[in-house]
């Protein structure tokens, strides 16, 4: 069936480390693709999202880029802070008509140490 | 911003006690999810609504039902609360060709 894959965490980085957490997915299809994050003690925010292939989703310095040939959506920013700290998950959605449907990875978590 | 408050952040109930967790929206979105974030699991869709008194089934909805009387307003119900539905439930609401907003999540024990 549909599913997302993510790297296993925890990730932990210090200031200023590039950051890249992996994401594949399986679909049949054209999904969009979304990061979300989630800051402790909250809910869930929208990071970026990519609807077509090729596409870059990019926000606060994180990007990642649809990449259909290898099923990929891997998160990347060029230099994390401890603010970034959080669980991240990826998401597709709009699978056999199920537009509204999100499928989540099992997040990640990103602890950036000073 | 959208909104989108859930009535307590935490919740301690006995097994067999009867559960409402309720959810709010301020958008006049259309769709509302009920999800539960168990570690290693990511989020799993329970139940989902695009419309008033519309529900359908997500990924896991045994021992859960939903109420949806108003559009704002989407309700989680645990019929008969047991300890494996411990949990933190998220809920999110999605106007047309927007992405899904969460609200804060309720962190549930069931003693």
């Amino acid at each position: 069936g549909d599913s997302v894959t993510q790297m296993e965490g925890p990730v932990t980085l210090s200031e200023e480390a590039f950051l890249t957490i992996n994401c594949t997915y399986t679909a049949t299809g054209y999904p969009s693709l979304f990061w979300y994050v989630q800051y402790p003690g909250e809910g869930l925010q929208l990071l970026l999202k990519a609807t077509k292939a090729d596409d870059k989703g990019s926000n606060k310095g994180f990007e990642a880029t649809y990449r259909k040939e290898t099923t990929s959506f891997h998160l990347e920013k060029g230099s994390v802070q401890v603010s970034d700290s959080a669980v991240y998950f990826c998401a597709l959605s709009g699978i056999r008509g199920a537009t509204n449907k999100l499928i989540f990875g099992t997040g990640t978590l990103l602890a950036v140490q000073p | 911003d959208v909104k989108v408050t859930q009535s307590s952040r935490y919740l301690v109930k006995r097994t067999g006690e009867k559960v409402f967790l309720e959810c709010v929206q301020d958008m006049d979105h259309e769709n509302m999810f009920w999800y539960r974030q168990d570690p290693g699991l990511g989020l799993r869709l329970i139940y989902f609504s695009y419309d008033v008194k519309m529900k359908e089934k997500g990924d896991i909805p045994e021992g859960y039902s939903v109420s949806r009387e108003k559009k704002e307003r989407f309700s989680l119900i645990l019929e008969s609360a047991s300890t494996n539905q411990t949990s933190m439930y998220l809920c999110a609401s999605q106007g047309v060709n927007q992405p899904q907003h969460f609200g804060d999540g309720t962190r549930l024990s069931i003693l």
